[in-house]
């Protein structure tokens, strides 16, 4: 079983819908979480950064971190035709030197 | 503004050739790592550094050598390439990963190997 679970898609949404990711990881050591977005034929880039259980918000970008579910959750309101990519979850431990990543979601999303 | 280069792009193979996969930041970052990307399989990390002479084997090392002689340049060298080589490989670099400060990687743009 991969320590990192993450759903493949395609998650095809129309333009200005929610797009709602997630991913679910077994090792409680993670405590650092993030997303990365990856246009085709390009490196990841990184959209969110958190550490904390709750809710973060930057723009049209929410992620959601239930540590005691091992759960977290990225949405994007107001989708774009410019949202579609593959969303990689990614997670590290306190003391880690490595990063663990989500097999990646790719989204669609159609005018 | 350079960032994180990746040389080549692409490249074709032989099974048994060996070539070298080549890694520069001009941002002065101690950390610098490889990892291969594979349909289905998100990234998996080959090796790391957390500073110039200093590596470490990531999940799927085997088949893959790395040094680190500057803080510049990680390159990642295929002994004798087989064919479950083949990928994209990506490079990333960073000041450090658990830094609630947020420090994030900054990737490349990949090379794409196949291995015949």
């Amino acid at each position: 079983q991969k320590e990192v679970e993450q759903d493949p898609g395609p998650l095809s949404v129309p333009e200005g819908a929610i797009v709602s990711l997630n991913c679910t990881y077994s090792n409680s050591a993670f405590q650092y979480f993030m997303w990365y977005r990856q246009y085709s034929r390009k490196g990841p880039e990184l959209l969110m950064y958190t550490y904390s259980s709750g809710n973060k918000e930057d723009g049209r970008f929410t992620a959601q971190v239930d540590k005691s579910s091992k759960y977290i959750s990225l949405f994007i309101r107001d989708s774009q035709p410019s949202d579609s990519a593959t969303y990689l979850c990614a997670m590290i431990s306190a003391a880690g030197n490595k990063l663990t990543f989500g097999g990646g979601t790719r989204v669609l999303v159609k005018p | 503004n350079a960032g994180v280069t990746q040389t080549p792009k692409f490249q074709v193979l032989k099974t048994g050739q060996s070539m070298t996969l080549q890694c520069a930041q001009d941002m002065n970052h101690e950390y610098m790592s490889w990892y291969r990307q594979d349909p289905g399989m998100g990234l998996r990390l080959i090796h790391y550094s957390v500073g110039a002479g200093i590596t470490d084997q990531g999940e799927v090392p085997n088949g893959y050598n790395v040094s680190r002689s500057t803080t510049e340049d990680f390159p990642l060298r295929l002994l004798s390439a087989a064919p479950s080589q083949t990928s994209v490989y990506f490079c990333a670099s960073g000041t450090g990963l658990a830094n609630p400060s947020g420090e994030k990687l900054f990737f490349g743009s990949g090379t794409q190997l196949s291995v015949l």
